[in-house]
């Protein structure tokens, strides 16, 4: 069974700090994505990497994943209140259904 | 364009009952995914389809759980009877022909008493 474990579970910081979050399995993935997910609403996603060593960026988010495609980071910089919410990621390898993990609850005090 | 579309937004039933949910996946997208998400956990994939037909339903409690797609557009989720461990928010999901890229709904929060 592949298995996605994100850390922190929580994390709670003023506005204008830098963040990182993790996610990480011992399986081997072809692609992973990241998801943001606000209260009441659906995941909506962020950004799909498919290449080991992969960046992203996102206006003040970058995604990275692994080399051996295994884990992946999303660094936000100067957090604002609207980042605010559950950060999912999600791996996808061949025709398997797609495994979430139990995703990081961020909050953005201002 | 319009996103998937899910009804009711809430539901509250007492244990053992019936319930059903609906979702419209975006115009044109042939696969369409039901999502449970317990609160605190990510989602868990219960049943995929590829237009009218069955993909992947490996995580649904068939004894009590039961979709369908008939024309191949809109679904319907029901449990029948539903149990406490059932309360959780239930998404709908969809995608166009071949791609990992998926859409959700707002999702149905289901609370079992």
């Amino acid at each position: 069974t592949q298995l996605l474990e994100q850390s922190p579970q929580f994390l709670s910081i003023q506005e204008g700090e830098n963040l990182t979050v993790y996610c990480n399995s011992s399986s081997v993935f072809s692609s992973l994505q990241w998801y943001r997910q606000e209260p009441g609403e659906g995941p909506v996603l962020l950004v799909t990497v498919v290449t080991g060593g992969e960046v992203k960026k996102l206006k003040r988010l970058t995604f990275q994943f692994g080399d051996a495609r295994k884990d992946s980071s999303l660094h936000i910089t100067a957090a604002q209140p609207g980042d605010t919410g559950l950060y999912l990621c999600a791996g996808a390898e061949g025709n398997t259904p797609l495994v979430f993990g139990k995703g990081t609850r961020l909050s953005v005090i201002a | 364009e319009a996103g998937v579309a899910q009804s009711p937004r809430y539901k509250i039933i007492e244990k053992r009952q019936s319930v059903a949910f609906w979702c419209n996946p975006i115009s044109g997208h042939a696969t369409l995914y039901w999502y449970q998400q317990i609160l605190g956990q990510g989602p868990k994939l219960l049943i995929q389809f590829q237009n009218n037909g069955v993909v992947d339903d490996s995580q649904l409690p068939k004894d009590r759980f039961s979709a369908e797609r008939l024309k191949g557009v809109d679904s319907t989720l029901k449990i029948q009877p539903a149990k406490l461990e059932d309360s959780a928010v239930y998404l709908c999901a969809s995608s166009p022909w071949n791609t990992d890229t998926q859409y959700f709904g707002p999702g149905t929060r289901l609370t079992v008493l």
